[in-house]
């Protein structure tokens, strides 16, 4: 079956302009992650969503920063008047659900945001 | 909060060889799962392997096994007979079992490996 998908792949903009970033869940999964993942560093947390609200949004790093997910479906990470800062690969993840027990987060394979 | 360390930004082996990519982490939990992943130039991120901290033995997944010290706090990745293709990122990380954020994944900075013909 189809697995998680992110468009665009990648993504150049100029400092200070608004950029959208989208991820495709595996359908029917409910638990919905987003990562960012600097240069030689490995992902870090930035907000889950459980259905449509954004369970825990404590990994986002200041007010430039919001996503959705208005469907309990897709997802769009919106960054507002981006920074050379932001520059990094955006992961989405998904799971059938999330909480105690055990399942697997199925990653996409991210947007390359580069801010010039 | 949970850290993850990964110690070796990069290794290398020669096909066919075995090697071995090292992880600690620190956390005042005593259940936990802790995972290997891989990232190729794709930049997918693969599940390797995971490890429930309340498990004794260590887990297998075909050339993939780990040697989890509970105590040492250590998690270390074995790939026997290496290939071409296990050449990639591989990324250590933690999630807890339970509490208020058993859903997120603390990852190391990553291991490069290089496998050589």
């Amino acid at each position: 079956g189809a697995g998680v998908s992110q468009t665009p792949s990648n993504k150049v903009t100029e400092k200070g302009k608004y950029v959208e970033l989208r991820c495709d869940p595996i359908s029917g999964h409910t638990a919905l992650y987003w990562y960012r993942q600097s240069l030689g560093q490995g992902p870090e947390f930035l907000i889950y969503f459980q259905g449509t609200g954004a369970a825990d949004d404590s990994g986002l790093p200041n007010d430039r920063f919001f996503a959705v997910r208005p469907e309990g479906s897709v997802s769009t990470l919106k960054i507002q008047r981006t920074e050379r800062g932001d520059s990094a690969v955006y992961l989405c993840a998904s799971s059938p659900w999330a909480g105690k027990g055990y399942n697997e987060q199925f990653f996409g394979p991210g947007t390359r945001l580069t801010v010039l | 909060a949970q850290t993850v360390t990964q110690s070796q930004p990069e290794m290398s082996v020669q096909e066919a060889e075995t090697v071995t990519l090292s992880c600690t982490y620190d956390t005042s939990e005593s259940d936990y799962y802790l995972f290997w992943y891989k990232q190729p130039p794709s930049r997918q991120m693969i599940l390797v392997i995971r490890q429930e901290a309340y498990k004794q033995q260590n887990a297998t997944e075909n050339r993939f096994s780990v040697n989890f010290q509970k105590a040492a706090k250590s998690f270390s990745l074995k790939i026997s007979d290496s290939q071409l293709g296990d050449a990639a990122m591989y990324f250590c990380a933690y999630r807890s079992v339970s509490g208020g954020s058993n859903y997120k994944l603390t990852f190391g900075k990553g291991t490069l490996l290089t496998v050589n013909p």
